[in-house]
């Protein structure tokens, strides 16, 4: 199985700030990454699929980038409504698995 | 609008089971493979299953495997997720989810519903 390690696990920011998250995958899974958002009590919502393609309606301050086994998400300037929790998951391969997840929290 | 709503949650006993539905509207049900993911309380996402849209292949996380059936009528527009030995560590929100396309990016979720397994 593949397994995802996302980090940091927590991550503490103000508003404006360049936020990155980290996912690593233990094998190559080319460009087979999506990012979720999920904020307390709602379900996910998908920001990035295929690595670097933004999903419709999502704003241009995300971005993600990276292939084969190390990825990357970036938040330009963190906004208020951009506090919450971040998953990576790889599609490369069954059983699909998501990364631990990243809160990001208020400074 | 693309809507999934999931029904059938509740408490159950160990070694119980329980039928989730999830009722689909807003897209063409037939047309998109689906998922089943769950979130234990205060923890992380966990994939469970997935199945294609012609309902001819489908895969389980390793936790479920042999417990846990997904199955779909696209004649109702309903996923479903048949559980059964379950466990306390099933305790979760299940949410379904729809695949935008291969390999399945799951591009909009229902709302989610609890399962409780406790004695």
């Amino acid at each position: 199985d593949i397994q995802v390690t996302q980090s940091p696990s927590f991550l503490s920011a103000s508003v404006g700030d360049r936020v990155t998250i980290t996912c690593r995958a233990s094998q190559g899974i080319s460009t087979y990454l999506a990012w979720y958002q999920q904020k307390p009590g709602k379900a996910p919502r998908l920001l990035i699929y295929a690595a670097s393609t933004l999903q419709s309606g999502v704003p241009s301050r995300f971005s993600g980038s990276g292939s084969g086994t190390e990825f990357t998400l970036t938040i330009s300037s963190l906004q208020p409504e951009d506090f919450a929790s971040y998953y990576c998951q790889q599609l490369n391969d069954f059983p699909l698995t998501f990364g631990g997840g990243t809160k990001v929290e208020i400074k | 609008q693309v809507q999934l709503v999931e029904s059938g949650g509740g408490v159950v006993q160990p070694g119980g089971s329980l039928r989730l539905s999830c009722a689909a509207s807003g897209f063409t049900f037939s047309n998109h493979a689906m998922h089943w993911v769950r979130q234990a309380p205060g923890q992380g996402l966990e994939w469970v299953a997935f199945m294609r849209h012609d309902g001819r292949d489908r895969y389980y996380g390793n936790s479920v495997k042999g417990r846990f059936t997904i199955s779909r009528d696209n004649s109702k527009k309903t996923l479903y997720l048949q559980m059964s030995s379950l466990r306390p560590e099933d305790t979760a929100v299940y949410f379904c989810a729809r695949s935008k396309a291969v390999p399945g990016w799951a591009d909009y979720w229902g709302q989610g519903i609890l399962v409780a397994v406790s004695s």
